[in-house]
């Protein structure tokens, strides 16, 4: 089946950093990849939404300057936390699906700490 | 007012109970319904789609009351490999490139 691709599993890094975590689809377009966020005991949300080849759109109170999402293919979106903060420590999910499947499909996840 | 309200549990119950959760939904308008399942520290799967004639697969019955904006998981025979969190997930457009909404999930542990 369509598997989605994402790493790093798990990322430490200091205050100040970027981070960079990319996403694959393996044997499908993306044509359209979803970011979202979770902390502990909270549901996901949803940060950003990327399209290959056009700006991505945030969701309100995301800073577009500081999740720099890029989709330059259709099988590959990146998500880069710039100069990470220890509040922007959480577990950053991909996901992306075929229009005609119904289904969507996540990547594993990154954990990123930040020290 | 939260998009998709979920009880987060936890719900104990030993091996072969039946379990049942529930999911309120607030946007009308909402085309699709999903409930997926989450291991811990590891990315949601889906565990099924939820159909407005209501649904199952195996020991797992999914329903959909559009009037009450309600969607409800029944797990019947509770396996341990059942412990997880079962997330409620909305979609507000027919395809999966909508906008999805997340419920916090609901924690099941079946125990021994």
């Amino acid at each position: 089946g369509a598997v989605v691709s994402q790493h790093p599993s798990w990322v430490i890094c200091k205050s100040g950093t970027s981070v960079k975590i990319e996403c694959r689809s393996l044997d499908f377009q993306a044509t359209t990849m979803f970011w979202y966020r979770q902390f502990p005991k909270q549901s996901l949300m949803l940060m950003a939404t990327s399209n290959e080849g056009s700006k991505a759109t945030y969701e309100q109170g995301v800073e577009k300057d500081k999740f720099l999402i890029n989709h330059a293919s259709l099988t590959l979106s990146t998500l880069t936390v710039t100069s990470a903060h220890p509040e922007d420590s959480s577990f950053y999910i991909c996901s992306s699906g075929g229009a005609n499947t119904g289904e969507l499909f996540f990547g594993e996840g990154s954990r990123l700490t930040v020290l | 007012r939260k998009e998709v309200e979920q009880d987060p549990g936890p719900f104990n119950v030993p091996e072969g109970a039946t379990v049942a959760f529930n999911c309120t939904y607030s946007n009308s308008a909402s085309q699709s319904f999903f409930w997926y399942r989450q291991d811990c520290r590891k990315e949601p799967k889906l565990l099924m789609s939820v159909y407005s004639s209501g649904n199952e697969d195996g020991r797992f019955t999914a329903q959909l009351n559009r009037a009450s904006q309600y969607i409800s998981l029944l797990i019947r025979d509770s396996k341990l490999s059942d412990s997880a969190t079962y997330l409620c997930v909305v979609n507000d457009r027919g395809s999966t490139l909508g906008r999805l909404y997340f419920g916090r999930g609901t924690q099941l542990t079946v125990w021994p």
